[in-house]
């Protein structure tokens, strides 16, 4: 089973706009990550967020966490065509909370029109 | 290349063959994980080992699916008797330290059951 469910599932924008993803998550979490996956490929790590931090920024990337409504959102600033992709949240279960392992979303295809 | 390695990278078989995946961790990660991913899915939790030790599995880890990690270094994923419902993407990740953090993928191999 999926905890995550990311929002949009599909999202095309032009180039320069900026590209907003949602997920929601079930339980309780120690922490949540965004990933990136290019068409084919391995996932690569973005961004990590913990639990009692509300907001993170890394380069043109922006995640918010609200633990009370069990939701995130992952902000990309100022798109490029090379950001095409599906992203991905993935949560890590506080002890007890679920498998010893990321629980990934079904992800955001996001396209960037040049 | 000191990433995570994964062989083969796609794999043809037809039902009710034997198939084995290899991964090769970054050296110093101490625990291993291996996910599936099936088209326009998230990747979902199989099985982790710590060290050689198997700490977890997935139900959706069938009696015909079996990962070993005998020295604490490269793991095998074998599927006995594969199913057309196995073809997916396996992928392979690490990591050091605890259960909390960034996880680092390979690039995956494909499995396609005729």
């Amino acid at each position: 089973s999926q905890q995550g469910e990311e929002d949009p599932q599909a999202l095309s924008i032009q180039e320069g706009e900026n590209a907003t993803m949602n997920c929601s998550y079930k339980t309780s979490i120690n922490n949540l990550q965004w990933y990136r996956q290019n068409s084919g490929r391995g996932l690569v790590h973005l961004i990590l967020i913990r639990s009692n931090e509300r907001e993170k920024h890394s380069g043109r990337l922006r995640v918010t966490l609200d633990t009370s409504k069990k939701s995130s959102s992952l902000l990309i600033t100022a798109s490029r065509a090379a950001d095409t992709a599906s992203y991905f949240c993935a949560t890590d279960a506080a002890a007890g909370g679920g498998a010893d392992g990321l629980t990934f979303g079904k992800g955001t295809h996001l396209i960037i029109q040049p | 290349d000191t990433g995570v390695s994964q062989n083969p990278r796609h794999k043809i078989t037809k039902r009710g063959q034997n198939v084995t995946f290899r991964c090769d961790p970054i050296s110093e990660h101490n625990r291993l994980y291996w996910y599936r991913q099936t088209l326009g899915q998230g990747p979902e939790f199989l099985t982790y080992f710590q060290n050689e030790a198997q700490l977890e599995k997935s139900r959706l880890l069938s009696d015909r699916f079996s990962a070993e990690r005998p020295k604490g270094s490269f793991s095998t994923l074998e599927i006995q008797r594969t199913e057309q419902g196995d073809s997916a993407m396996y992928l392979c990740a690490s990591k050091t330290g605890g259960r909390t953090g960034e996880l680092f993928f390979g690039e995956g191999s494909r499995l396609t059951v005729l």
